[in-house]
């Protein structure tokens, strides 16, 4: 059974950079028949797509973030990652990574709270 | 992008009864190479994640039951309960991956009337 896990911060300064890590057991990073995407949920409101990465690094990033997301991988930990930078207050959100099957979210992990205040 | 709009944004449904949520998208997610609607339903309670019910607008996931069903084609789809449970109780989303960046309807909240 495949499982993901968010880690990282819940509190994050405006301005700053929120860091988050997905790890992920049961399944392989490195499976090339996978994509592995963050996506995240405002308090009380909808979904958000961030971006995918596929193991061999290439990513794809939704137009309305990209010029402050970087997502990374890393095979040798089973992990990938979320950069977001220059976070304001309407970055406070439920960040959830996922696994993309043929295009659709099939395993979630639970998803971390991340909050931007000073 | 590709809006993706659900209705209604609320539903009432008695318990044993047929609860229907639409969702429409702003263009075709029918890809006409191998006939596929790129249309996924998820399913969120509370304090969870969402949980993929239907993909390929009408292909149930392992161990969904049998009562969830998708249907639709082009731009207009349904999900449909034939009989709602109790815990049946969440906010269904509609999303589309036909392109990105994928998108996802505003979410549909089904209560227990």
């Amino acid at each position: 059974q495949v499982q993901l896990q968010e880690s990282g911060p819940g509190l994050v300064k405006p301005s700053e950079t929120l860091s988050l890590t997905c790890t992920v057991s049961g399944g392989s990073v490195s499976s090339g028949s996978y994509y592995w995407s963050w996506i995240r949920q405002p308090p009380g409101k909808g979904l958000e797509w961030i971006g995918y990465i596929y193991y061999s690094g290439s990513t794809n990033y939704n137009p309305s973030l990209k010029s402050r997301v970087t997502i990374s991988v890393d095979t040798s930990k089973n992990q990938f990652s979320l950069r977001l930078s220059s976070v304001t207050a309407a970055d406070t959100a439920v960040y959830f990574c996922a696994r993309e099957e043929e295009f659709y979210f099939d395993y979630w992990g639970q998803g971390t709270l991340v909050t931007v205040s000073s | 992008d590709i809006v993706m709009i659900q209705s209604p944004d609320s539903l009432a449904v008695s318990l044993g009864e047929r609860a229907t949520i639409n969702c429409k998208s702003s263009q075709s997610v029918l890809y006409s190479s191998n006939n596929k609607n790129y249309l996924a339903w998820y399913q969120q309670k509370p304090g969870q994640p969402p949980k993929l019910l239907i993909y390929w607008a009408s292909t149930r996931e392992s161990g969904v039951p049998d009562r969830f069903s998708g249907s639709g084609s082009g731009t207009d789809f349904t999900l449909t309960i034939s009989s709602l449970q109790a815990e049946d109780v969440a906010v269904y989303y509609c999303q589309q991956y036909y392109s990105t960046p994928y998108t996802f309807g505003q979410g549909t909240n089904l209560e227990i009337k």
